[in-house]
């Protein structure tokens, strides 16, 4: 079975430019989160998105957005880039939209790097 | 607020040793507990959750992992550490008053498993 896809694999942008990223959820799976990972940390939550709608947001500011389609892709976007808006963009999804036991499992994320 | 420690960077072991990855966690509420890998380039993975029941939670790839509650942690173990086990742990939490089941990172420990 496929797991969690993404793309692109790499990006590179200026600052000031806006970016869009895709993820692709496990088929079944009808939620998605997107987490931020710079380079030597921990990832952080961004959002967290079912049946299309925002189900939760991290500390982040309104430059980031993120929407679901009905299929339950989601893209990941950022407007106005920063130098420190370079990482990586990890999706996961998971099957239940409810309950913090369920098992979130991650793509092999987009690597953003803003110059 | 809830948060989660990792409290070595990295962790070096010689192939064959027993592998402990150190995790501690604070939260006002009961936690549920989880550990994934990273490899290079990659996406995280996932190897074992803690939500009820027995202690001692058995996962992917011959890793297992204690859960302590008077001391606040979740220690990851593997008897008998491979050349291949080499990459970067994070332990996560999130809150079963989440229910949406945002995920807290710790920091990541680098694990290197010399032959």
């Amino acid at each position: 079975d496929a797991g969690v896809t993404q793309s692109p694999t790499h990006l590179i942008k200026t600052r000031g430019q806006q970016v869009t990223l895709r993820c692709s959820p496990i088929s079944g799976h009808k939620s998605v989160s997107w987490y931020q990972q710079v380079l030597g940390q921990g990832p952080q939550f961004i959002f967290q998105y079912y049946e299309k709608e925002e189900r939760g947001r991290g500390n982040f500011p309104d430059r980031f957005s993120a929407r679901q389609f009905p299929n339950y892709s989601s893209e990941l976007n950022v407007n106005a880039l920063l130098l420190g808006d370079s990482a990586l963009y990890l999706c996961a999804s998971s099957l239940l939209a409810r309950g913090s036991t369920d098992t979130q499992y991650f793509g092999p994320g987009t690597r953003l790097t803003v110059l | 607020a809830q948060s989660v420690a990792q409290p070595e960077d990295q962790v070096n072991v010689a192939e064959g040793n027993p592998l402990t990855v150190k995790c501690t966690y604070s939260v006002s509420g009961n936690p549920y507990l989880f550990w994934y890998v990273q490899y290079p380039n990659r996406g995280l993975q996932f190897l074992l959750k803690y939500i009820t029941g027995d202690n001692l939670v058995k996962g992917s790839y011959g890793f297992e992992a204690e859960f302590n509650k008077s001391q606040t942690s979740f220690h990851l173990k593997k008897p008998s550490a491979l050349v291949s086990d080499s990459a970067l742990y994070f332990c996560a939490v999130s809150l079963t008053t989440d229910s949406w089941g945002k995920l807290q990172f710790g920091a990541g420990t680098q694990v290197v498993v010399t032959p």
